[in-house]
This record gives structure tokens, C-alpha cells and sequence, in this order.
């Protein structure tokens, strides 16, 4: 079976600090990771997504994540963040081939001026 | 618009009541997930389908919750007999075929029953 953790419920830091947001998962097979982002009142988007390849991906707006398969984890990090990042966002491990996407509990960005 | 679309997007039901909530995935969509979302917690996986076919329900919580895609595009998600736990909000996801899973959500439905 898959899971996801999310290490912090909680993150707040200064606008213009570098952010981590610690993902662990677990699984005894391949998986492909994202992580999503949710905005207040809103859906959760894709913020950005390792399916194969290059272990270190990138989403348009800085963030950037790097998948570690030794320590199973894709911490989520952007060296400067801005009050308009302030959101909940969700680790998510899907394993390949299949269907079935298990999510984190979410950790929520608080960026204060 | 080109988004997932839910409605309602505010549900107030009496317990025992029986509700049915709606989801109109992206147009083209093959596969359509179902999650709930209880408060301060991550989606979890209710079921999906492939078209009109339901591959796994097996994140249903009982025998109330039924969910249907008659014909492959718009889905329902029902609830019988509604109890208290099940307040939450209920999330829908489409995805194209072969994307590697990538999903779009669309803004739920936030279900409580007093």
C-alpha cells in the first residue's frame, strides 16, 4: 500500500525567505509524484509533476521539486516566496500504471509581509 | 468555461436525508475521480471511473454512497440516508487518457449535515 506524509501541518515565513515543504512517501512499487496546489475557495491545480526523466522539475511561478528515490521523499522548495503563494499544498503519489492517487494531509503556506 | 464544473457548491441536508451531488468533467476526459475531503486533511480516493464504466469504488465509505457516469461524461455522486460524518467537501477530478495521471479538480461541493 501507498501513503504520504506531510511533515508540517503549518509553514509560516516572511515574504522574499526560501520555503521547504517536506514529502515522504512510501511504496514497493514505481510511483509518479506531484504536487498540487489549493488556493482559498478554489480547486486544487497542478503545481508540478515528476513522471520520468530529470529528478529535479520545475513549475512556471519558482517552485521546484526534487525527487529522491533513496530517501523517498519530494520536498517542494522555492528560494523566494511572495504573499500571493500563500496556499495549502498537497503531496500526491500515484503508482505507475495505475489510477488510484493517494494524498498528504497538506501543509499551509503562510507568507507574511 | 474549460474547467471541471460541481454543483452545488453548498449543500446543507438533514440527517437521513438523501442528496446527489454533480460533476461535469472536462469535455474529452476519459477517466473521473471522486474525493472527499474532510476539514484539515488531504482528498481521499472515493472511486473512479474509465468512460462509463466504474473500474474501483473501493474508497466508498458504505453501502450509501453510490456513484454513476451513465454515459461517460457527467457524473453523480449520491448519498443516502446522510449522517453527520459525512459533512465534508466532495471533489471531482477528470483526466485525459494518457497524461500520466495528471488530474483536474474542480472547486467541490461542501456537504454538511446537521
Amino acid at each position: 500500500a501507498q501513503s504520504v506524509t506531510q511533515l508540517d501541518s503549518q509553514v509560516p515565513v516572511f515574504e522574499e525567505a526560501p520555503v521547504e515543504l517536506r514529502c515522504n512517501y512510501s511504496s514497493s512499487v514505481s510511483v509518479y509524484l506531484f504536487w498540487y496546489v489549493q488556493y482559498p475557495n478554489q480547486g486544487l491545480q497542478l503545481l508540478l509533476k515528476y513522471l520520468s526523466g530529470s529528478t529535479l522539475v520545475e513549475s512556471i511561478n519558482g517552485f521546484e521539486a526534487e525527487f529522491n528515490k533513496s530517501q523517498t521523499s519530494f520536498h517542494l522548495r522555492k528560494p523566494s516566496v511572495h504573499i500571493s503563494d500563500t496556499a495549502e499544498y498537497f503531496c500526491a503519489v500515484t503508482h505507475t500504471g495505475g489510477f488510484k492517487t493517494i494524498f498528504g494531509a497538506g501543509t499551509r503556506l503562510f507568507v507574511k509581509a | 468555461g474549460a474547467g471541471v464544473s460541481q454543483s452545488p457548491r453548498y449543500k446543507v441536508a438533514k440527517r437521513g436525508q438523501d442528496v446527489a451531488l454533480r460533476c461535469d468533467p472536462i469535455s474529452g476526459h476519459v477517466s473521473l475521480f471522486w474525493y472527499q475531503q474532510a476539514l484539515g486533511q488531504g482528498p481521499e480516493f472515493l472511486t473512479y471511473f474509465q468512460n462509463e464504466a466504474q473500474l474501483d469504488k473501493s474508497g466508498l465509505p458504505s453501502d450509501r454512497f453510490f456513484a454513476e457516469r451513465p454515459e461517460g461524461s457527467v457524473s453523480t455522486l449520491k448519498i443516502q440516508r446522510t449522517q453527520q460524518e459525512d459533512s465534508a467537501v466532495y471533489l471531482c477530478a477528470s483526466s485525459p487518457q494518457r497524461e500520466g495521471n495528471i488530474q483536474y479538480f474542480g472547486a467541490g461541493t461542501r456537504l454538511s449535515v446537521l
